[in-house]
């Protein structure tokens, strides 16, 4: 168990639908980051925050949205859903900034578009 | 451009063999470097992390990896395999992105099959 925790497990929605998922980061951990785990594209990331603010963009789309809140809990919205945007979406955190401290990862969300 | 490869994205190997997963970065400064373990319906998981200190690495379950700068790689070794290492293995390594920030950029994993 790395500390990290994503809500929901799974999630099955339809094309051009809304949905949000929830990281809460290992407790003592600043960083917040996302990633999207797919067959054809890989481990991507999206974006990451630190304490409250965004510090670094990956490959995120602009239907994609993120936040982190004062708890330090983070949100990925996605919007207008497509076929293409079914995979598993994993939150990592670590406790400084930098790709020099660990990432430590939760067990994932895994979205389904239908 | 910045990338991390890893060599053969299925390695199989009979229990109690020695376990050699390749990874090679693309790179003019060397990066941090890390590999992660991700078993089946689970999050990804550090097993070790080069940092410069030293060119072995020792992770958990007694994984280690060579830095090697001339060659530009980072190879996952493991003496004798255990029915319980096989997963997926993912090379990473970090960089410094176009936009000026760092990022994990992650390789595209080698399955690992142990044969009993």
């Amino acid at each position: 168990d790395s500390g990290v925790t994503q809500t929901p497990k799974h999630l099955i929605t339809a094309t051009g639908q809304r949905v949000t998922l929830r990281c809460s980061p290992r407790s003592g951990d600043l960083s917040v980051y996302w990633y999207q785990q797919s067959l054809d594209q890989g481990l991507q990331f999206l974006i990451q925050y630190y304490n409250g603010e965004e510090r670094a963009k990956g490959n995120i789309l602009e239907r994609f949205s993120a936040q982190q809140f004062p708890d330090l809990h983070s949100e990925l919205n996605l919007s207008s859903l497509e076929l293409g945007d079914s995979a598993l979406y994993f939150c990592a955190s670590s406790v400084g900034t930098g790709t020099g401290y660990e990432q430590y990862f939760g067990p994932g969300t895994r979205l389904t578009v239908t | 451009a910045q990338s991390v490869t890893q060599l053969g994205s299925h390695v199989s190997v009979s229990e109690g063999a020695l376990v050699l997963l390749r990874c090679n970065y693309s790179s003019s400064v060397p990066p941090y470097l890390f590999w992660y373990v991700q078993y089946p319906n689970q999050g990804l998981q550090l097993l070790l992390k080069y940092t410069s200190a030293a060119t072995l690495v020792k992770g958990i379950n007694g994984f280690e990896a060579e830095f090697k700068k001339s060659e530009t790689s980072f190879h996952l070794t493991k003496p004798s395999a255990h029915m319980s290492d096989a997963a997926e293995y993912f090379c990473a390594a970090g960089f410094i992105s176009n936009f000026g920030n760092e990022k994990l950029t992650f390789g595209t994993g080698t399955r690992l099959t142990i044969i009993p």
